[in-house]
């Protein structure tokens, strides 16, 4: 089966660090996203990996590691406008290796 | 640079009833997805096309719910006899080929009453 787990809820201050994390079983791979969703809001893309280590991109640093099934988002210097959910998602090659599979998401509240 | 556009933003319709939910890619963007998404989940993948045709409608739920996209760009979410367990956000993601990044549009909240 295909199954994308990544914890609830994460608090944070501003000025923080926060890593999220997100572990996949999937019965095929080609890529990992991030998404960002604002309450109420259409899913924006963060970042993209699909061989194993680290992509940076400003604030946000994502990482993968293909071999354990994880990947995690960093965020760092933590600002208010942070506060939303973020949503890993797999594309697993068995739906026609295009369709994203995605996690509940984990709810990351900032506060000062 | 127009992004991924939705219609209706909200839709409110009695059981029973039929509905459509537009979608409007980012121009040049072969693939489109719809995903549906209830509250406190992430988007549940429900059909891909490339071009015009479907590629994989694997994730539609029922034969209520089809989808079209006739000249390769609009594409329309159909739902026959809706249920209030159709209830959601429905939402439309367009990326440039098979293997790109997808772009989401606002989605369309979609409430059976």
């Amino acid at each position: 089966g295909q199954n994308i787990d990544q914890p609830t809820e994460m608090t944070a201050t501003e000025g923080a660090i926060v890593q999220i994390n997100c572990t996949y079983q999937t019965s095929g791979f080609n890529g990992l996203f991030w998404y960002q969703q604002h309450a109420g809001e259409a899913p924006t893309f963060l970042s993209y990996n699909v061989l194993d280590g680290l992509e940076e991109k400003g604030r946000f640093s994502s990482f993968l590691s293909r071999s354990k099934g994880y990947s995690y988002l960093l965020l760092k210097e933590l600002q208010m406008k942070d506060s939303a959910s973020y949503l890993c998602a797999v594309r697993g090659s068995d739906q026609a290796g295009t369709a994203l599979i995605f996690g509940k998401g984990t709810t990351l509240s900032v506060s000062s | 640079g127009a992004g991924v556009s939705q219609t209706p933003s909200n839709k409110v319709t009695e059981k029973g009833k039929y509905v459509e939910l537009r979608c409007d890619p980012i121009s040049g963007h072969t693939a489109l997805y719809w995903y549906r998404q209830s509250l406190g989940q992430g988007p549940e993948f429900l059909i891909y096309f490339q071009g015009t045709g479907a590629a994989d409608d694997s994730g539609l739920p029922n034969d209520r719910f089809f989808a079209v996209r006739p000249e390769g760009s609009v594409s329309t979410l159909k739902i026959q006899r809706t249920e209030r367990g159709d209830s959601a956000v429905y939402l439309c993601a367009s990326s440039p080929d098979s293997l790109g990044s997808q772009y989401f549009g606002p989605g369309t909240r979609l409430t059976v009453l």
